[in-house]
Parts: structure tokens; C-alpha cells; sequence
């Protein structure tokens, strides 16, 4: 079966500019993660969806936010882009919340310039 | 507050070796521990999954391990090829976060 897609691959952005991130998880997963990926700070968490509903929240400003649809798919918004926002973001998918074995897509790699 | 540490942060080993790659956490209070390794660039790939109720778990040359009262995990990778390069990352999901907080990694090199 399909793994988790993520869209687009590569970005470039200006600073000041918004940007929206796409995770389609596994077929018949609920719960999609987001997370932060730099040299610096290594892997952060960003945010849950389960059921369209965000249930745990990561410690980053308002700027990231995000959404999941009916079908699982979750989207991630980034508004008001600073340098410091460049990065491998990274999603995951897993069946339910908590105890569950996680698998990530391939990551969007975001260049704020 | 969970912490997950690893060592050593980078390892370069000739091929055949068999390898130990650890991982500390602070919370015991975990649902599971789960290894992944990742390639420059690319995606993190699940390599094993140990649930809290678990002492390891194996899958092909891989092999973790789980202590849950002492706060580690171990990793151990027999006969080590040049296509393991990559690297390896601890993250552990505990009840009282209830996210994966990922270790800083293992930057593993493998050369012939």
C-alpha cells in the first residue's frame, strides 16, 4: 500500500511570504504529526490531527498552523516566513493516537531567502 | 519532561563489525520506544517498533532492546555493510507528552 506523500518536495520562499505543506497519510491512518527538522535543533514537534481535530500542540509561535480534512489529509501553514523557518518539515502517519508504530513521508525542504 | 539522549553522536566502523548504538530516556512512563533511520535529505524510514510491555524486538540483522527501568534502549546492527550508513534515530512516546520526542541521532558510516 501506499506510504505517506508529502507535496510539494522542495520550496523556496521569500521572507514575509506564507507557504502551505500537504501530508497524505496511509490509507485508513487518522493521525497525522507534524515536525521540524534543522541542524541546530534536530527533530521538533509542530503538531497532532486526529479526526480533524488538532490534539497536541508543539511549542511554536502562531505563525504554524495547520488543518486535516474528512480524508485524513492534513495541510500545514506557515505565514509570515522568516529565515529561521527553513527547514525539513516532516509528517507522520500512524493508525491512532498514542501506542502506535509512527511512519514518515520523504519531507518538504522549505528555503526561506 | 521527556529527554532522549543518544550516543555516541557519530560512529565509523569497517564493514563486518557488529555495532552497538544506545539511547537514554528520562520518562519510564513510555507507551513505546521506536528506531528509524534516515539517508541526507530523506524521510525517516521505521526500522523497529518496542512496545513498553516488550524486552526487544528483531528484524533481520537489526536488533533493540528495551530496559524501561534503567531508561535505555539499545540498537544493535550485526555484520555491519556500507549500505547501513545512515543516520539512526531514537524517539520515545510517553503518557505524559503523548508525542514522539526524538533523540539528536547516531551518524553511523559503514566503509568497505
Amino acid at each position: 500500500k501506499a506510504g505517506v506523500t508529502q507535496t510539494p518536495r522542495y520550496l523556496i520562499k521569500t521572507r514575509g511570504q506564507q507557504v502551505t505543506l500537504s501530508c497524505s497519510p496511509i490509507s485508513g491512518h487518522r493521525s497525522v504529526s507534524w515536525y521540524q527538522q534543522t541542524p541546530g535543533q534536530g527533530l521538533q514537534f509542530l503538531f497532532e490531527y486526529f479526526s480533524e481535530t488538532q490534539r497536541n500542540k508543539g511549542n511554536f509561535p502562531g505563525r504554524f498552523s495547520g488543518r486535516q480534512f474528512s480524508n485524513s489529509r492534513s495541510e500545514m501553514n506557515v505565514s509570515t516566513l522568516e529565515l529561521g523557518d527553513s527547514a525539513l518539515y516532516l509528517c507522520a502517519s500512524t493508525f491512532r493516537t498514542g501506542n502506535t508504530e509512527a511512519f514518515f513521508g520523504q519531507g518538504t525542504r522549505l528555503t526561506v531567502v | 519532561k521527556q529527554e532522549v539522549t543518544q550516543i555516541p553522536a557519530a560512529l565509523s566502523v569497517p564493514e563486518g563489525e557488529n555495532l552497538v548504538l544506545n539511547c537514554s530516556f528520562t520518562d519510564s512512563a513510555i507507551y513505546n520506544l521506536q528506531w528509524f533511520r534516515q539517508d541526507p535529505g530523506k524521510g525517516l524510514t521505521s526500522l523497529l517498533l518496542i512496545q513498553s510491555s516488550q524486552r526487544e524486538q528483531t528484524s533481520g540483522r537489526l536488533n533493540a532492546s528495551l530496559d524501561k527501568s534503567s531508561g535505555r534502549s539499545t540498537l544493535y546492527i550485526a555484520a555491519s555493510q556500507p549500505g547501513d550508513s545512515a543516520t539512526y534515530l531514537c524517539a520515545a512516546i510517553s503518557y505524559n507528552t503523548d508525542k514522539l520526542i526524538f533523540g539528536t541521532g547516531t551518524r553511523l558510516q559503514v566503509f568497505p
